[in-house]
């Protein structure tokens, strides 16, 4: 079967640095994505990774272990617009893109 | 003008009643999917097309039909509703010929069979 784990919730201070980590099992492997969805919006593209490695955009970085499954997006310098929930997903076996639950992220001042 | 385009946006209907719900893109791109979206369910394929002769189920199909009228429109039927259809539905695209599959999203449908 295919399968993608994430955290359910998660809350940081504004100004720190969160990482959400995401696993996965999927029948084939094309790419890995993350998300952004604010409430009552749809998602928004963040990153994209397919090669092992890092891949950073301004605050956000995104990491990928092929090998282990596994996958973590980092957040810096949290600000208060960064709350929302994060969604991890993999581009499988013929284009099938199959989403993890989502980690909703909560940040206090 | 929105790139994709749901209607409606949203819907209140009885059990039993047939429904659809229309996507259209204004993007070009080949691809176009139907996900539901439930609290601590994160999204769900239902089905999703790479061109209009070609349809695939999703992970999620049982109760739902899906119809490719031409490239850019995608509708999703559910012919009779019940409770626990009621979902946020999103309809999305992606573009062949880009390099990674990344997928563009209508504002959603939310839907509430009674």
């Amino acid at each position: 079967g295919q399968n993608i784990d994430q955290p359910t919730e998660m809350t940081a201070t504004e100004g720190a640095i969160v990482q959400i980590n995401c696993t996965y099992q999927t029948s084939g492997f094309n790419g890995l994505f993350w998300y952004q969805q604010h409430a009552g919006e749809a998602p928004t593209f963040l990153s994209y990774n397919v090669l092992d490695g890092l891949e950073e955009k301004g605050r956000f970085s995104s990491f990928l272990s092929r090998s282990k499954g596994y996958s973590y997006l980092l957040l810096k310098e949290l600000q208060m617009k960064d709350s929302a929930s994060y969604l991890c997903a993999v581009d499988s076996s013929a284009s099938k893109i199959i989403f993890g639950s989502g980690t909703r992220l909560s940040i206090r001042p | 003008d929105a790139d994709v385009t749901q209607t409606p946006r949203n819907r209140i209907t009885k059990t039993g009643k047939r429904i659809m719900l229309e996507c259209s893109q204004t993007k070009g791109h080949d691809r176009m999917y139907w996900y539901r979206q439930d609290p601590g369910l994160g999204l769900r394929l239902i089905y999703y097309s790479f061109d209009v002769k070609d349809i695939n189920k999703g992970e999620i199909s049982d109760g739902y039909s899906v119809s490719r009228q031409a490239q850019a429109k995608f509708s999703l039927s559910l012919e009779s509703a019940i409770p626990n259809q009621t979902a946020l539905y999103f309809c999305a695209t992606s573009d062949r010929e880009a390099g990674a599959n990344v997928l563009t999203f209508g504002a959603g449908s939310r839907l509430t069979v009674l």
